[in-house]
């Protein structure tokens, strides 16, 4: 019973590059969550998605992220056109429905920008 | 919207010693509370959770907390530290079904001295 699966584990980049970050939820979860985490600093909720819809992004950044949970496949985290201080540990988790349940966390991507 | 404050960025206590991590919440409704655990490189791990009844609840690892709505507390503790539970740690708070995201404390760093 796999739990939340993240690739790759590192990722480099070069500015300027695309960096495409998936994430497969956990086996019978359809709620998806991803983090960013930076040196020295807690989580920092990005994004909330249910199969092929966002439902809260309210923690994403206006200009080159994006996200999708296609019907099929693993939910991806976009960011385009990398730059330095995009260099962080982005971590996905899932849920199922309900409130009373936390989230199962994925082992994380972290990215570099070099 | 909700909010989590953990006082003290870093802990440090001896083998044996009684371990006490303080998490403060704000929320417009009743929450729902967590406390986290993260070992170096990789993901969040659930401790335990309060979603409604007893205030008391007990986690992995020997951990357990106590949800005080009248201090708007979900201090961490544990009787006797080990080594082994030297880790960052992160409480965090879900207004389910007002809010689908749970928003994360900084992070509290354990060290564990011999």
């Amino acid at each position: 019973n796999a739990g939340v699966m993240q690739n790759p584990r590192h990722l480099v980049r070069r500015r300027g590059q695309e960096a495409r970050l998936r994430c497969s939820p956990m086996k019978g979860h359809s709620h998806v969550y991803w983090y960013r985490q930076l040196p020295e600093e807690g989580l920092k909720f990005m994004v909330y998605l249910q199969k092929e819809n966002i439902i809260d992004e309210s923690g994403m950044p206006k200009e080159r992220f994006s996200a999708e949970f296609p019907k099929e496949g693993p939910s991806i985290l976009r960011i385009q056109q990398v730059v330095r201080g995009d260099s962080a540990a982005y971590f996905c988790a899932s849920s199922a429905p309900g409130g009373n349940y936390g989230y199962t966390f994925g082992s994380g991507t972290r990215l570099t920008v070099v | 919207a909700q909010s989590v404050t953990q006082l003290g960025s870093h802990v440090s206590v001896s083998e044996g010693a009684l371990v006490l991590l303080r998490c403060n919440y704000s929320s417009s409704v009743p929450p729902y509370l967590f406390w986290y655990v993260q070992y170096p490189n990789q993901g969040l791990q659930l401790l335990l959770k309060y979603t409604t009844g007893a205030t008391l609840v007990k986690g992995i690892n020997g951990f357990e907390a106590e949800f005080k709505k009248s201090e708007t507390s979900f201090h961490l503790t544990k009787p006797s530290a080990h080594m082994s539970d030297a880790a960052e740690y992160f409480c965090a708070v879900r207004e389910y079904p007002n809010n689908n995201d749970m928003r994360f404390g900084a992070g509290t760093r354990l060290t564990v001295k011999p």
